[in-house]
């Protein structure tokens, strides 16, 4: 296991349309972060999961995102009806629970035109 | 609300001299600070983390100090090298037990050579 893994690495959408993003994390982890971030910014926490559970969500996450992480492995983020303030580079990370080492993905960016 | 200061946006120095960028947390609570090194296109990369029982740790060129009676913390480099070159990012773990971290709006880094 070489590290966290997001796929695609890149994704062009058209306004409207539906995407979806996969993270998966480092395989022991029992932790698993969604960020989002804006070109010359930090990243901004969107959601995070301990296993299977959703725990939290950020006031940025609309009724258009959801997350899901179905066997506590891998997970999802989907956007639906896409808008070009969506395009963002979209990252996920890892960690063997609370206020241990966060390691992030490669990210996906996406552009929506 | 929970809030994380940088500075400086961007710092520029010679090959071999010293870098240090400097961090502030409005979160009391805060005990954990990871630094991120992100290079273009890729994901964010922890360099080294500092725990609020500790007031300062060293990793070769690279050293972390904390204050956490003033709510800083900072990052030191030594003998820079071209490869320094990348924006960096500070980050506090939130009160609560989530893990969320909490990023500063990064530093560009230019090591000349």
């Amino acid at each position: 296991d070489t590290g966290v893994s997001q796929d695609p690495r890149h994704k062009i959408t058209k306004r409207g349309q539906n995407v979806t993003f996969r993270c998966d994390p480092i395989s022991e982890h029992n932790r698993l972060y969604w960020y989002r971030q804006t070109l010359g910014q930090g990243p901004e926490f969107l959601t995070y999961f301990q296993n299977e559970a959703q725990l939290e969500k950020s006031r940025l996450l609309s009724d258009r995102f959801s997350a899901e992480r179905p066997k506590g492995s891998f997970s999802t983020l989907e956007i639906q009806r896409t808008e070009q303030g969506d395009s963002a580079m979209y990252l996920c990370a890892s960690s063997l629970g609370q206020h241990r080492e966060a390691f992030f993905g490669q990210g996906t960016r996406l552009t929506v035109v | 609300g929970e809030n994380v200061e940088q500075h400086p946006s961007t710092l520029s120095v010679q090959e071999g001299d010293s870098a240090v960028i400097k961090c502030t947390y409005s979160d009391s609570a805060s005990n954990y600070f990871p630094w991120y090194k992100q290079e273009l296109g890729k994901g964010p990369q922890l360099i080294i983390d500092i725990r609020s029982n500790v007031g300062e740790k060293k990793d070769q060129r690279i050293a972390v100090t904390l204050n956490k009676t003033a709510k800083h913390f900072s990052l030191h480099i030594t003998e820079t090298q071209p490869e320094d070159s990348a924006v960096y990012f500070c980050a506090a773990a939130i009160r609560s037990n989530t893990g969320k971290l909490i990023f500063g709006q990064g530093t560009t880094l230019q090591v000349k050579p």
